[in-house]
């Protein structure tokens, strides 16, 4: 079965450092897509970047990007130059395939990152 | 264009009561799920659904029932409440097409007490 660990529950860094996210995984499957999501005080949940396991380049968004190490099972996220906004549950997730062709996601515990200013 | 929309945003029921959690999405999605999120802890999948009159199970069923009769709708039925599904549950829809991405909705935040 697949799991996802996410090692660091609480995380706090000061406005404008960077800071990463770790996350491993375990899976036999060799084709699949890993997730960042952000979920602030709201509780929406909001995707925040986005890797195919087939692509050996790492994904980029603006201030976000990853690190993905396949042969490792490891897919940390790093947010540059942290803004107040960046506040919030980051959930790391794999995605995987269901019946008929659903792809269901599996959900780390979560890290809690506080930027103070 | 709302996107997904989960009614109600809280609900507290009693042991033993029954309620439906509604879900609705205008994106035309044939994939949706059911997740619950237990305090501190990331999303688990309930139930999903590939299509109009298709659904299947996911890790956390026990406790639930869904059903699919259009592509918009996917309620979540809770039978006979109990303390343990007290929890924050999401409705999510997704295209398969290219990008796997899930679209979630706000959330319910349900207390059995």
């Amino acid at each position: 079965a697949q799991t996802v660990t996410q090692s660091q529950p609480e995380m706090s860094v000061q406005e404008a450092e960077t800071v990463t996210l770790s996350c491993t995984y375990d899976t036999s499957e060799n084709n699949y897509y890993l997730f960042w999501y952000k979920q602030p005080p709201s509780r929406q949940m909001i995707l925040v970047i986005r890797q195919e396991a087939y692509k050996q380049q790492n994904a980029t968004e603006n201030r976000f990007s990853v690190n993905f190490q396949k042969a490792a099972k490891s897919f940390s996220l790093k947010i540059s130059d942290s803004q107040l906004g960046d506040t919030a549950m980051y959930f790391c997730a794999f995605m995987k395939h269901g019946s008929q062709g659903a792809q269901k996601l599996v959900f780390g515990q979560g890290t809690r990152l506080t930027i103070n200013p | 264009n709302a996107g997904v929309t989960q009614t109600p945003k809280f609900r507290i029921l009693k042991i033993g009561q029954s309620m439906t959690l509604q879900c609705t999405q205008d994106m035309n999605h044939n994939y949706m799920y059911w997740y619950r999120q237990d305090p501190g802890m990331g999303l688990k999948l309930i139930y999903y659904s590939v299509g109009a009159g298709i659904t299947d199970k996911g890790e956390v069923p026990n406790g639930y029932n869904v059903s699919r009769s259009t592509t918009e709708d996917f309620p979540l039925r809770l039978e006979l409440a109990a303390p343990s599904q007290t929890s924050v549950y999401f409705c999510a829809s997704g295209k398969l097409a290219t990008s796997y991405e899930q679209y979630f909705g706000p959330g319910t935040r349900l207390t059995v007490t």
